[in-house]
């Protein structure tokens, strides 16, 4: 069965300062990445995902993330954080039919 | 409605006690997923729904939780006996297959088990 483990369970950042969120898998053959964040008071929403091709990924607001298989990782990067990006990031791989998540990073941004 | 919805957002009971959580996936959505979240972990799956089968119900932690899907929309998790240890987030997911890659969560229902 897939694993996937998140290496932060906290990450404190300044504003406009880069970030970088850990997500590593367990080895497979083939695998679907996924990262997904948790605004507060709010249901978990997608980020971004990688299925096939490029193995960089970027979402709508400027967070991307590149599959490394050798290292098999997926780590969740954005140059300048914003205070609106205060929130809990959770990497998940995909297992057979249903999605395996980790325990989650929460990212607090300081003005 | 635009979204999945879970009713209800909070529920609280005491120990022994019988529960049901309902979810109303997004329209047209064949699959339908239910996880739990306890404080400060990620979302555990439970069980699985294709259509009105479940398929997949490994993630079930024994035989006091129950799921049914029977007209292959509105779901209900239920939960006999309750435990403290039940206490968590429970968050339903919908998609329109396993194979398209984004599960689309309601905003989970609270249950404290007292």
């Amino acid at each position: 069965a897939q694993s996937v483990t998140q290496l932060d369970s906290q990450v404190p950042v300044f504003e406009e300062a880069p970030v970088e969120l850990r997500c590593n898998y367990s080895s497979s053959v083939s695998v679907y990445l996924f990262w997904y964040v948790q605004y507060p008071n709010q249901g978990l929403q997608l980020l971004l995902k990688y299925l096939s091709g490029s193995t960089l990924v970027e979402s709508i607001n400027g967070f991307e993330a590149e599959f490394n298989k050798s290292q098999t990782s997926f780590h969740l990067r954005k140059p300048s954080v914003h205070i609106s990006d205060t929130a809990e990031y959770f990497c998940a791989v995909s297992d057979t039919d249903k999605l395996i998540f980790g325990t989650g990073t929460r990212l607090q941004v300081f003005p | 409605g635009a979204g999945v919805s879970q009713t209800p957002s909070n529920k609280v009971t005491e120990k022994g006690k019988y529960v049901e959580l309902r979810c109303d996936p997004i329209s047209g959505h064949t699959a339908l997923y239910w996880y739990r979240q306890s404080l400060g972990q990620g979302p555990e799956f439970l069980i699985y729904f294709q259509g009105t089968g479940a398929a997949d119900d490994s993630g079930l932690p024994n035989d006091r939780f129950f799921a049914v899907r029977p007209e292959g929309s509105v779901s209900t998790l239920k939960i006999q006996r309750t435990e403290r240890g039940d206490s968590a987030v429970y968050l339903c997911a919908s998609s329109s297959g396993p194979e398209a890659g984004e599960l689309f969560f309601g905003e989970g229902s609270r249950l404290t088990v007292l």
